[in-house]
């Protein structure tokens, strides 16, 4: 069993497209997150999500929104993809939103914005 | 800004020799800090989640310290083997700024 899935692997779209990439968490988790691996390399946190609060909401373009239907989910909705979105999105959870709990990483998802 | 730094960017290590890599960061408002090993085309896993000065952690060969005092971790993996080859991430915890990671160590271990 996978504990942190995300779909789709690979997306490849057209500038000014919406999308979404959907995550899912078997583990009972309580806090999910979004981070963006950027073109240096850097995994930077976009948001993450408490019991259907969002707690974190780093710089991010509102055209990204987190939409969480339970705490099993966290689903990442972007409108009007621009080329600069170009990236591996990961999603994470973890047991509770404090700074001591281990985060496990789902596998990624290439997004190639043309 | 916050900086979390990791030195060395990339490292060659033969199998069988020891190693240690540095984290460094901003040792103010210190809540915890992670590690991570994250291998090609996989998803980065924890190692540790270290929160007290003077803390030490180990997990089979690899084992990690931390010195919050002046801002930084070492993780050392004793007696490399191949399947150790990976990019191995710190990251600073400081509460609601959620994690902020390094650029990561690249380690390659050669037969």
């Amino acid at each position: 069993d996978t504990a942190v899935s995300q779909t789709p692997k690979y997306l490849v779209t057209q500038m000014g497209n919406d999308k979404s990439i959907k995550c899912e968490q078997n583990l009972g988790h309580d806090t999910m997150y979004w981070y963006k691996q950027d073109s240096k390399k850097f995994l930077k946190i976009m948001f993450s999500y408490n019991n259907k609060e969002l707690i974190i909401n780093e710089t991010v373009p509102n055209r990204f929104s987190p939409k969480s239907p339970d705490k099993a989910h966290l689903n990442l909705h972007i409108n009007s993809l621009e080329l600069g979105d170009s990236a591996v999105y990961f999603c994470a959870s973890s047991q509770e939103s404090d700074d001591y709990n281990e985060q496990f990483f789902g596998p990624g998802t290439r997004l190639t914005v043309l | 800004i916050l900086n979390v730094e990791q030195s060395p960017q990339s490292l060659h290590v033969q199998e069988g020799d020891s190693t240690n890599f540095t984290c460094s960061f901003p040792s103010s408002n210190f809540y915890a800090l992670h590690w991570y090993r994250w291998e090609t085309a996989k998803s980065p896993e924890a190692l540790f989640v270290m929160t007290l000065n003077g803390d030490e952690k180990k997990k089979g060969r690899i084992s990690a310290t931390l010195n919050t005092k002046e801002g930084y971790s070492y993780l050392y993996i004793k007696g490399s083997q191949p399947e150790d080859s990976a990019t191995y991430l710190c990251a600073l915890a400081r509460g609601a700024d959620g994690l902020t990671f390094g650029k990561g160590t690249h380690l390659i271990i050669q037969p």
